[in-house]
């Protein structure tokens, strides 16, 4: 089978803008799980979505939004980028659960200037 | 909030010496994995442990749990160059029933 893809896997943009990721899961995979990774805070759970529905979500702003689509690929969409959201964005499906294992992404690699 | 704190740091030591990292964690699981990242890349599982499982071996990995301590230990036998990663311990414990990530152990592998 094949892994998890995310695209892009690079980004620049500027402050202000907003930005689109995308993570295709693993197939018949339908648990979808978000993370961003700094180093000064490690890796940093996002939310997580199972059937086009967020079941999970972490402790971040509202500018930080997802969703899920009917073959299970996600989107997540930072708005109002901030320095700070900097990051490198990781997306990892599993068949039901997330506390299952997980099988991740490459990451996508935001810098915000 | 990180629930596994992995133990050291870092890491480094010489091809084919034997490799320990340490992870504790706060609350009650149900599991605890170990995954290894290399630089910058996505992270790849390596293991996982159950609550009620004491050890696990995977190749060169071995893996203990001790829920009575809430610590859990990742031993790699025989390491080489191609080992060098961070490697995180997670647990299951988050609140909204997520994984929760240690900040990582940086292992240096030199040949």
């Amino acid at each position: 089978k094949a892994g998890v893809t995310q695209t892009p896997r690079y980004l620049i943009k500027t402050r202000g803008q907003q930005v689109t990721l995308s993570c295709s899961p693993i197939s018949g995979h339908r648990s979808v799980s978000w993370y961003q990774q700094t180093p000064g805070q490690g890796l940093q759970f996002l939310f997580e979505y199972f059937s086009e529905t967020q079941r999970n979500k972490g402790n971040f702003p509202g500018r930080f939004s997802g969703r899920q689509f009917s073959n299970s690929r996600s989107e997540m969409n930072v708005s109002t980028l901030e320095l700070g959201d900097s990051a490198l964005y990781l997306c990892a499906s599993s068949l039901e659960q997330p506390q299952e294992t997980q099988y991740f992404g490459p990451g996508t690699r935001l810098l915000v200037l | 909030s990180q629930q596994g704190e992995e133990d050291p740091q870092a890491l480094s030591i010489q091809e084919g010496e034997n490799a320990t990292m340490n992870c504790s964690y706060k609350t009650s699981i149900n599991n605890l994995q170990w995954y290894r990242q290399n630089s910058g890349r996505g992270l790849v599982h390596l293991i996982l442990i159950r609550s009620n499982e004491r050890e696990k071996h995977s190749g060169r990995l071995r893996v203990t749990l001790d829920t009575s301590k809430k610590s859990s230990s990742l031993l790699i036998t025989a390491s080489r160059a191609a080992d060098t990663a961070s490697y995180f311990c997670a647990t299951d414990a988050g609140s909204q029933g997520n994984l929760i990530f240690g900040k990582g152990t940086k292992l240096s592998v030199k040949p």
